[in-house]
Order: structure tokens, then sequence, then C-alpha cells
């Protein structure tokens, strides 16, 4: 079946530095893949389409130049939280929609901003 | 404005019994409705889905009905087992976007 890995899955940053995620296909090629946050008891809250070699789509009220998103192939995607605060602390999820359009999530990655 | 709602929080069954988890929604724009299962710091995993132009969907234990006139969706796992226990997100799809509703957390009882 379709794996859509995540790195890293736990990540503690300082407030005001930046983190990196990582969200890669490892089977199939994903043109599309998008990104959730997930707060506690909360739902999953789509926050972005990431389309490869083109520019991401951000949600109402996510801030794009705060959450950099890069497609730069067809299986990895990146997601930046710069200057993070601690209100950044959440678990974020990647999924990557093979050619059948169906969506495969990744394990997630909790941050914590301390 | 929640536009997929999982209004029970939790439930818990014993096994052998049938589990019920109800979803609502508010946008008759949804055209694809899905029903993921998420264990603690894992993804969701994929479950079963069903297309806004069918009224029920079976896959082993697990069946999906849709009422469209209601709004309403709910899974039946029968028979329930207790590597069952996990959290279960009703999704709903409209141009390719996911949205979830906030969760139920099954608990079956051996």
């Amino acid at each position: 079946g379709a794996v859509v890995s995540q790195h890293p899955s736990w990540v503690i940053c300082k407030s005001g530095t930046s983190v990196k995620i990582e969200c890669r296909s490892l089977d199939f090629q994903a043109t599309t893949m998008f990104w959730y946050r997930q707060f506690p008891k909360q739902s999953l809250m789509l926050m972005a389409t990431s389309n490869e070699g083109s520019k991401a789509t951000y949600e109402q009220g996510v801030e794009k130049d705060k959450f950099l998103i890069n497609h730069a192939s067809l299986t990895l995607s990146t997601l930046t939280v710069t200057s993070a605060h601690p209100e950044d602390s959440s678990f974020y999820i990647c999924s990557a929609r093979d050619s059948s359009y169906e969506q495969y999530f990744g394990p997630g990655t909790r941050l914590t901003v301390t | 404005d929640q536009q997929v709602k999982q209004n029970s929080p939790s439930l818990s069954v014993q096994e052998g019994r049938i589990s019920i988890l109800n979803c609502d929604y508010t946008n008759s724009m949804f055209d694809y409705f899905l029903w993921y299962k998420k264990y603690p710091a894992e993804g969701p995993t994929f479950l079963i889905s069903i297309s806004s132009i069918k009224d029920k969907n079976e896959d082993g234990r697990f069946t999906v009905f849709l009422n469209k006139s209601a709004k309403h969706l709910s899974l039946h796992i029968v028979p329930s087992q207790p590597g069952d226990s996990a959290v279960y997100f009703c999704a709903a799809s409209v141009s390719e976007k996911l949205v979830f509703g906030k969760g139920t957390k099954l608990t079956v009882n051996p």
C-alpha cells in the first residue's frame, strides 16, 4: 500500500526559531500534498494544499509567510514554521494524493515550542 | 462554523457487539464521505468511504450509511473487536479538500 512518511516525528524548539517538517511519499508520486494541523481534541484542519512545482494554496486564516511550503519534487513536500511561538505547538500531519485521488496520511509531527 | 460534526466524543461497546459512530454535516456540496481510524501519535488511516450518490457501502465488518436528506452518515462495525479501539474521524470532501469532524473515541471492551 501507499506509504507516506514524515520527519521528524517529534520536535521541540525554542520560541523564535524555525522548524522544517518533511513529508515524503515513499512508493508513489504525489502531485498534490496537503498539510493539516490538529490541536488536542480537535479535528484535523487543512492548512494548505501543495502542488508540485507551483505555489501552495493556503486556507483562510493561515499565514503563508509563517508557514512556508515547498513541494520541490513529486515525492517531497516541506513545511517550515518560521519564528515559531508556543501557540504554534500542535500536531502537524501531511497527506499525499495518488493518481486515483486517494489521500494517504503521514504519521504526523508533534511540534512543541518552548 | 463546523461543517462536519461528530457529537459523541466517546463510545464504549462490548466485544462482539455493534459499534455505531455518527456524523452530521451541513454543507450540501459535499460529494464524498470518508471514515478514518487514528491511533495516538499516528496519522489517520483510511477505513471506508461512500459517494454522495449512494446510501450504503460495505467492506467486511465495516458499513457506512448515508442519509442525504438528513445530512447524516454513520459507520457500523460488527462485530466489534478490541483492536478496533481508536479514534474515528468522519471526513467530507468537496473540491478535493477534506473537512474533518472532531472524532469519536471508540473503546471496545473484551
